[in-house]
């Protein structure tokens, strides 16, 4: 089965500085894809990036960066420069197969003024 | 483009009573899915669409119907509410393959009593 463990529920950061979310996850396909999604409080769900697993190099967008270790089956999310509208739950997710895609339980994380 | 449109926002049912939560999209995607998000539990796939007339069950179908009849509709149908079915419902799409982007709706609240 595939799974995805997101181990941190809640997190809150200064604005400006720099936090990283954990995901770990499980699968038994050679071909997958991982994705971080964005959940403000509007419910609205954005893609904030995403990694294919045949790349060894860690995907970046702006202020968001990815530390993918596909040995160890992590896929953590590096926010830097944390801003105010950064607030949200945040989604990790796999993709594989013809259309499996689990997400992760989320992480809410708040930034402090 | 108006991107994923979902109707009803809100909605409350009685157990029993059947009802069609309708999601279309207008940016030609193959693929569309539907999802229900409850509390710690993050984001579950009901069932998807990989194209017109063709459509599969996903992690948790049951008390779910839908069908694919053009690219851009893909109504979910709950044949007979139960409590359980509680939920933010979700409906999403994207290009053919498994590595693009997702694009969601803004939601359904649902409410059975």
């Amino acid at each position: 089965a595939q799974t995805v463990t997101q181990s941190q529920p809640e997190m809150s950061v200064q604005e400006a500085e720099t936090v990283t979310l954990s995901c770990t996850y499980d699968t038994s396909e050679s071909n997958y894809y991982l994705f971080w999604y964005k959940q403000p409080p509007s419910r609205q769900m954005i893609l904030v990036i995403r990694q294919e697993a045949y790349k060894q190099q860690n995907a970046t967008e702006n202020r968001f960066s990815v530390n993918f270790q596909k040995a160890a089956k992590s896929f953590s999310l590096k926010i830097s420069d944390s801003q105010l509208g950064d607030t949200a739950m945040y989604f990790c997710a796999v993709a594989s197969g013809t259309y499996k895609y689990i997400f992760g339980t989320g992480t809410r994380l708040k930034v402090l003024a | 483009n108006a991107g994923v449109t979902q109707t009803p926002k809100f909605q409350v049912l009685k157990t029993g009573q059947s009802m069609t939560l309708q999601c279309a999209q207008d940016m030609n995607h193959e693929y569309m899915s539907w999802y229900r998000q409850d509390p710690g539990m993050g984001l579950r796939l009901i069932h998807y669409s990989v194209g017109a007339g063709i459509t599969d069950q996903g992690e948790v179908p049951n008390g779910y119907n839908v069908s694919r009849s053009t690219t851009e509709d893909f109504p979910l149908r709950l044949l007979s509410a139960a409590p359980s079915q509680t939920s933010v419902y979700f409906c999403a799409s994207s290009y053919d393959t498994l590595d693009n982007e997702q694009y969601f709706g803004p939601g359904t609240r649902l409410t059975v009593t």
